[in-house]
Formats: C-alpha cells, structure tokens, sequence
C-alpha cells in the first residue's frame, strides 16, 4: 500500500516568496491533515479537510496561507508571502474517516521550508 | 481545551537499559492517547494508542504505555534499548473520535542511545 506523498520535500525560498507543497493521501482516505512542525516543537494542525470541506482550519494564518482539496483526493497548501518564522516542515496526514479505533492517521515524510 | 506535556525534551539510555518516556495530558473528556515516533528526516509513525479498555497498551518495536487517569499520565516504556531506537518520541491525546477529531501534540522527547 503506498503511503502519503508529499513534494517538494526540500524547498529554500526568500522571504516574500511563495511557495506550495503537494499532498497526495492514501487511496481511499477521505480525511487529510496539514501540520506545521517548527523546529524543537510538536506539530500543529493547520487545516483538517473531510472528502473536500474544511472540517477544522482554526490554526491556519489565512492572511498569509491557504489550502485546497477540490476534488477530494490531493491537496495543495500555499503560503504568500512567506515569512522568515514559516521555516518548519509541513506534514500531511491521512486517514479513512478521522480517527476511530481501529482508524490510524499516516504521516508523509513532510516537505522542509527554509525561508532566507 | 486539551494539551500534552512531555518531560524532557532529551533522554539519553544504555543499550539494553530501561526506556521511559513521561507524557502527561489535560482534558476536560475522557481523552484518547498516542505515542508516535519520528525517525531523522521521516515521517510520524503511530506506536500505540489508547481508547479504550484495558489499561497497559502494546505497541510495535516493544513498546508499551499505560494510561493512568489519576496521574493524567500516559508515560511509554521498553525494556530493553535498542541503538535503532534513536529517535523523537511524540505523545499526543484527541478529545474524540470521528471525523472532526484532531491531535494535538507534545513537544517531543529525543531519546539517545549509547553503547
């Protein structure tokens, strides 16, 4: 079963920039996750979609990022204009239908921002 | 609200020493728990979690965690270290399940192993 794909893994851009990074989920899973892991911390939710609605995007600085799922499957996350405390990966996530016992959440590998 | 704290950011062990990891939780609900794991430039991988039921949970790689509600504590174990145990260790806890349901994290734990 393949896992949750995520690209750019590595991206350096300059403050003011854009960026956006790519999320492919597993196949099947309805919900999908945007965590934002700075450095030396935990990773924070940033938007939670169910199929393509927003269920949660409480934490998510939409002066400045945005998320997309339209067809229910793949996702983007955009941030423009980036600031230099937006340096962290960014971790997708999914899962079937939220967790449930029996549920579990998968993580990609995560794509690392750098901004200069 | 729920949130998770994890004491000590580093723990360093012997190979072959006991691993504990200490998690302590707050939530206003009966909470759901987890334990992830993160290895050098990868991914989060789920160890355990706790729902319901029984108390001591058994996870992959030897790990387990017990869930004691009058400590709000969650702290994950193994017996025995291993050198590829090396890693950050992540406790979360989740107020409900379903499809609105959400993790939040602690601030991880970086477990070292020597020899």
């Amino acid at each position: 079963e393949a896992g949750v794909a995520q690209s750019p893994r590595y991206k350096i851009i300059e403050k003011r920039q854009s960026v956006a990074f790519w999320c492919n989920p597993i196949s099947g899973h309805a919900t999908l996750y945007w965590y934002q892991q700075i450095l030396g911390q935990g990773p924070k939710l940033l938007i939670q979609f169910q199929n393509n609605g927003v269920v949660d995007d409480s934490q998510l600085p939409k002066d400045r990022f945005s998320a997309e799922r339209l067809k229910g499957v793949d996702s983007t996350l955009k941030i423009q204009p980036a600031k230099l405390e937006d340096s962290a990966v960014y971790l997708c996530a999914s899962s079937l239908m939220g967790w449930m016992s029996g549920n579990t959440i998968y993580f990609g590998e995560g794509s690392w921002l750098t901004v200069v | 609200a729920q949130s998770v704290t994890q004491l000590g950011s580093h723990v360093s062990v012997s190979e072959g020493a006991l691993v504990l990891l200490r998690c302590n939780y707050s939530s206003s609900v009966p909470p759901y728990l987890f334990w992830y794991v993160q290895y050098p430039n990868q991914g989060l991988q789920l160890l355990l979690k706790y729902t319901t039921g029984a108390t001591l949970v058994k996870g992959i790689n030897g790990f387990e965690a017990e869930f004691k509600k009058s400590e709000t504590s969650f702290h994950l174990t193994k017996p025995s270290a291993h050198m590829s145990d090396a890693a950050e260790y992540f406790c979360a806890v989740s107020d409900r399940a379903g499809t609105a349901s959400k993790l939040t994290f602690g601030t991880g734990t970086r477990l070292q192993v020597t020899l």
